[in-house]
Parts: C-alpha cells; structure tokens; sequence
C-alpha cells in the first residue's frame, strides 16, 4: 500500500523559513517523479513543485519560485519543501503527491502569520 | 501558462441523477488530463486519467470523455457518497494547472 506521510508544517513569521518532509513507502520511490501541491483554506488546488526521479529536473510556477525548493532523498525514500521568504498567501495545506498525483499524503498545515 | 476553465463552480443534484462537469484547455493539452474528488477535510482522490481511463477502485458509474478542448467528467446515477468537490488537471505541460473546481451538492 502506498504511504505518503507529510511533516515540518507550523505557524511561521512572514519572511521566515520552513521545511517540509515526506516520508513515502509502499513502492519504488526512486522510479517516481514526486510533487507538492498545495490548498489555502477554503480554496482549489495549486500544484507547487515537480522533481524528477534523479533529482536533476525540478519545476515551479511563478508564485514560488525563486521561494521554494522541492528536493528528494532516494536512499531514505523522502522529498522535501524548503520554503524561504514565505509570504501570508503561501498559507495552506501542502500535500506530498507521487508521479501525476496518482497518491497523496494526508496534508500538513503551514500557517504564516506574525 | 495552460488556464483550465472549470463548469460550473456549484452543481445541485438529487440522487439518481445524472451530471457533467467539464474543463476547457486554453491550449493543446492531448489526453493528459486528470480528475480528482476531494470530500471535506480529506486529500483529493485521483477518479480518472487519460481524460477517460478510470483510476482502480473507482465505480464505473463514473466516466470521462473529450471533445476538442473540452474534457467532462460525467457520473451516472448520483449516490450521497458521490458529494464533494470535483478538480480537473493538466499535466501536459508545467507548470501544471487544477481547474478552479466544482461542488456537487444535494438538491
């Protein structure tokens, strides 16, 4: 069964830092792109970070990047958010999503507020 | 970036119905089209890809299909577990871009 289990969220000051970690089992971790996509309260979905399978590749919107950087640990089948110079709008769940979304984590809260 | 244009934002319904959702791609997006169910207070869950395919375990009341740029997702025979938010996704190109939703509610 696949397992995608989110930590690191909290309330955090604008401008700080956070990071957040997933850790995945129940498949191959390696063989997988892996996502973050997140849903500000009371709204839809924005996807907010790709990373290929090496690592290599990653890919951002314009609303985090620059921001936010989306990394992995294949040895420890994590992936990881740093989230810097966070802002009040980048308040929300953040879910850990394998390839295309085809499974997603239970969420974590990142509230940012001073 | 790829805009997809999500209608309508709110369906009421009665069990027993039948309902289309539909997202039109303001670009080329082929069939890398998704769509999610995402019931209050869990995680979205992956219902169809391939704009027709339907993801394991989803009950086959549920459908999708495309015409052009636009993709629908239809359920036939509404049931109460049926209620909750509809997503659409390109993931043709990044970044990758959700529809803006759709809540489908009882009557």
């Amino acid at each position: 069964e696949v397992q995608l289990v989110e930590s690191g969220g909290g309330l955090v000051q604008p401008g700080r830092s956070l990071k957040l970690s997933c850790a995945a089992s129940g498949f191959t971790f390696s063989n997988y792109y892996m996502a973050w996509v997140r849903q500000a309260p009371k709204k839809g979905l924005e996807w907010v970070a790709t990373i290929s399978t090496s690592g290599s590749r990653t890919y951002y919107p314009d609303s985090v990047k620059g921001r936010f950087t989306i990394s992995r640990d294949n040895a420890k089948s994590s992936l990881y958010l740093q989230m810097n110079s966070l802002k009040s709008e980048d308040t929300a769940t953040y879910y850990c999503a394998r390839g295309g979304a085809d499974d997603w984590g239970q969420g974590v809260m990142v509230t940012v507020s001073s | 970036d790829i805009q997809m244009t999500q209608s309508p934002s709110s369906l009421p319904a009665s069990l027993g119905d039948r309902v289309t959702i539909t997202c039109r791609a303001s670009q080329d997006i082929g069939n890398y089209l998704r769509w999610f169910q995402q019931k209050p207070g869990k995680s979205p869950r992956l219902m169809i890809y391939g704009a027709t395919n339907l993801a394991n375990g989803v009950p086959s009341r549920f459908s999708g299909s495309r015409s052009g740029s636009d993709y629908s997702l239809t359920i036939n025979s509404l049931e109460s577990e049926d209620m909750a938010i509809y997503y659409c996704l390109q993931h043709n190109e990044y970044p990758y871009t959700f529809g803006a939703g759709t809540k489908l509610e009882l009557k």
